[in-house]
């Protein structure tokens, strides 16, 4: 299996909404990590997990929260965001986190109103 | 963290070999090239990863010659269904996982 699942596929929320986005993958990989993709723009990285401990954090601003439960589990929090936050979130995986592959889910388009 | 720079596009028809050449002048000495794959509405795939000279599988070869200042993703007879954006990313030599993706090569592949 080397699959990963995001949910939902769409989102639309308000500014004043809380929404999670969630991440899935059973490969056994140990890192995880939350791009976001603007259209026609190349994805940029968010956040690393590695081992269930958030590692890198790229200046994402608070209303984004991030979270690992488990090795096998990521979830996305959102909270008062911005119109301009409409995106493609991408969630990805790796056995580890140095230049290993990574394995990237299908995404979750998110439209804040 | 090495820079990459690619052709904003190309075009090409089906049944022809397309390379997409991409230039890292930085590259560190323990980073790999790696290209990607994106279709519209979806991730990111993963199509091929070297250190030097050739390496070849199902999909496409990548060639790195010696000074790996450069690389070059060659698709062999596309089809229509290749058209995608095409990401050439070198990894962050300090492990930490950190892709930066450049702007990509979209491909469009004509019948």
């Amino acid at each position: 299996d080397t699959e990963v699942t995001q949910t939902p596929k769409h989102l639309v929320m308000g500014m004043t909404n809380k929404k999670s986005l969630k991440c899935e993958q059973h490969m056994g990989h140990r890192a995880m990590y939350w791009y976001k993709q603007k259209a026609k723009k190349p994805p940029e990285l968010m956040f690393v997990y590695s081992y269930e401990k958030l590692s890198i954090n790229e200046s994402v601003p608070s209303r984004f929260s991030p979270e690992c439960p488990n090795s096998s589990l990521l979830n996305l929090h959102l909270h008062a965001l911005q119109p301009e936050d409409s995106a493609l979130y991408l969630c990805a995986s790796s056995q580890v986190t140095n230049q290993e592959t990574q394995y990237f889910g299908p995404g979750t388009r998110l439209l804040v109103l | 963290l090495a820079k990459t720079t690619q052709p904003i596009s190309m075009d090409s028809y089906e049944g022809q070999e397309v390379n997409i050449t991409c230039s890292h002048n930085n590259i560190a000495t323990n980073d790999y090239i790696t290209w990607y794959q994106q279709f519209p509405s979806q991730g990111p795939r993963f199509i091929i990863q070297g250190y030097k000279t050739k390496v070849t599988n199902e999909v496409a070869s990548l060639f790195i010659p010696a000074d790996r200042k450069s690389s070059t993703l060659s698709l062999p007879r596309v089809s229509l269904s290749d058209t995608a954006v095409y990401y050439c990313l070198v990894g962050d030599s300090g492990n930490t996982g950190k892709l930066i993706f450049g702007q990509g090569t979209t491909l469009q592949v004509k019948p």
